[in-house]
């Protein structure tokens, strides 16, 4: 079964508003999420690493006062795109793994389902 | 600079055809894991398989193989006996050396596989 769960998988939201999206690891406590957006037809490109506890590092290029990054507990990151514009709109999608990595335990990163954002 | 180049864009087969997606890829770590995924429309990454660069084995499953030949950096995916429910896009990624979990992905190749 899947063990990385995102929340909510589609949302439309207008323009000049504020979407949170969320990524929990349902069966192992993840020290670090990592956030991905893929514009259509697109590859995925990371967005930002996010360790728990500890603030986020955005990749260059991401505004990190626009994607907003919180891993609050060993569970759960959030990211909350902020004054989403229509050029926000993306497929944005979560991976999570724990201390070590995932070859530590032997077993493929998983990823989220992914949340597809329309600002409209 | 690492780098994940999937040159073909799309790809379109008839059922029970073979085909194969290309992956190059570029890193100067001497370690490092590469990655196949699949990604069906629906838009969930389905892990395919991992990798590692001291590994050179060649890999099968089901109808799924995949072939790593270090010397020309490449890491290519063949299905064999491609079905419609083949479809979809596929990611090759790449990962760090001292941060394995954070993937560096190709440009995707989209398969269509028609009846």
């Amino acid at each position: 079964g899947a063990v990385v769960s995102q929340h909510p998988s589609r949302v439309i939201c207008k323009s000049g508003t504020s979407v949170k999206i969320e990524c929990r690891s349902l069966d192992f406590q993840a020290t670090t999420m990592f956030w991905y957006r893929q514009f259509p037809k697109q590859s995925l490109m990371l967005m930002a690493t996010s360790n728990e506890g500890s603030k986020a590092t955005y990749e260059q290029g991401v505004e990190k006062d626009k994607f907003l990054i919180n891993h609050a507990s060993l569970t759960l990151s959030t990211l909350t795109v902020t004054s989403a514009h229509p050029e926000d709109s993306s497929f944005y999608i979560c991976s999570a793994t724990t201390v070590g990595g995932s070859n530590s335990y032997n077993s493929p990163l998983h990823f989220g389902n992914g949340t597809r954002l329309t600002v409209t | 600079a690492q780098k994940v180049t999937q040159a073909q864009t799309e790809i379109s087969v008839v059922e029970k055809e073979d085909v194969t997606l290309d992956c190059v890829y570029e890193t100067r770590d001497t370690t490092y894991y590469l990655f196949w995924y699949k990604q069906p429309p629906s838009g969930e990454l389905v892990f395919l398989i991992r990798r590692n660069s001291f590994d050179e084995q060649n890999e099968i499953s089901g109808r799924y193989s995949w072939n790593f030949q270090k010397s020309t950096s490449s890491f290519n995916f063949t299905i064999t006996a491609s079905q419609v429910v083949d479809s979809a896009v596929y990611f090759c990624a790449l990962s760090e050396h001292y941060n394995t979990d954070k993937l560096i992905f190709g440009t995707g190749t989209r398969l269509q596989v028609f009846p």
